[in-house]
């Protein structure tokens, strides 16, 4: 069992490039989310999606989006890149929706630079 | 508002000795209660967390954690720390309110051998 993947390990974008950040999971999770993880502000939530079908947003979702086709997949598009979304970004899922308090599983992470 | 601290950006200790990592919490109602770890350049690792019942509560890789209601505080401790311990320690807690997952901003850990 994988767990939860992402795809690619890193980037190097050019600004103003889209972007598509791919992420699955095999361990068929309700819930589903993208955080970016910056030096000093810690984690904090893009998107996030309760089941196949919906998807929410999260504290800071300005500039992705995100689509939820099926359990497995939740890929996050940067329409158009932007230096200050030069992030670690990480994929996690978890058994209930955003809204109940169950463990949340992490992938490895995407490093993406913007530039 | 609701929130998580963590006030120590970083926290060293002698390998062999007992670590502390601090949180304290600002959440209505009864909170649910996480630790995470992270490693070097790897996702973030479930270690524990408190839902209700016995206030310390065991984890993986020796680490435990006690809940204290009265000090809004949610402490993770080992007794004796490893050099492998070494990583990004995350607490967050689970307002229910609002219904969303609150996180602090990870605290560093070094052990030194």
């Amino acid at each position: 069992i994988a767990g939860i993947t992402q795809a690619p390990t890193s980037q190097i974008l050019a600004a103003g490039r889209r972007m598509t950040l791919r992420c699955t999971q095999d361990m068929r999770h309700n819930a589903m989310y993208w955080y970016r993880q910056d030096l000093g502000l810690g984690l904090r939530l893009i998107h996030y999606s309760n089941t196949a079908g919906t998807t929410g947003k999260g504290e800071v979702p300005d500039g992705y989006s995100v689509s939820r086709a099926n359990t497995d997949d939740f890929p996050l598009t940067l329409a158009s890149a932007v230096p200050s979304q030069t992030s670690v970004y990480f994929c996690a899922s978890s058994i209930g929706t955003s809204g109940s308090a169950d463990t949340q599983y992490f992938g490895p992470g995407t490093r993406l630079t913007v530039l | 508002a609701q929130s998580v601290a963590q006030p120590e950006d970083q926290v060293n200790v002698a390998e062999g000795n007992p670590l502390t990592v601090k949180c304290t919490y600002s959440v209505s109602g009864n909170p649910y209660l996480f630790w995470y770890v992270q490693y070097p350049n790897r996702g973030l690792q479930f270690l524990l967390k408190y839902i209700t019942g016995d206030n310390l509560v065991k984890g993986s890789y020796g680490f435990e954690a006690e809940f204290n209601k009265s000090q809004t505080s949610f402490h993770l401790k080992k007794p004796s720390a490893l050099v492998s311990d070494s990583a990004l320690y995350f607490c967050a807690a689970y307002a229910g309110n609002n219904r969303k997952l609150i996180w602090g901003l990870g605290t560093s850990l070094a052990v030194n051998p």
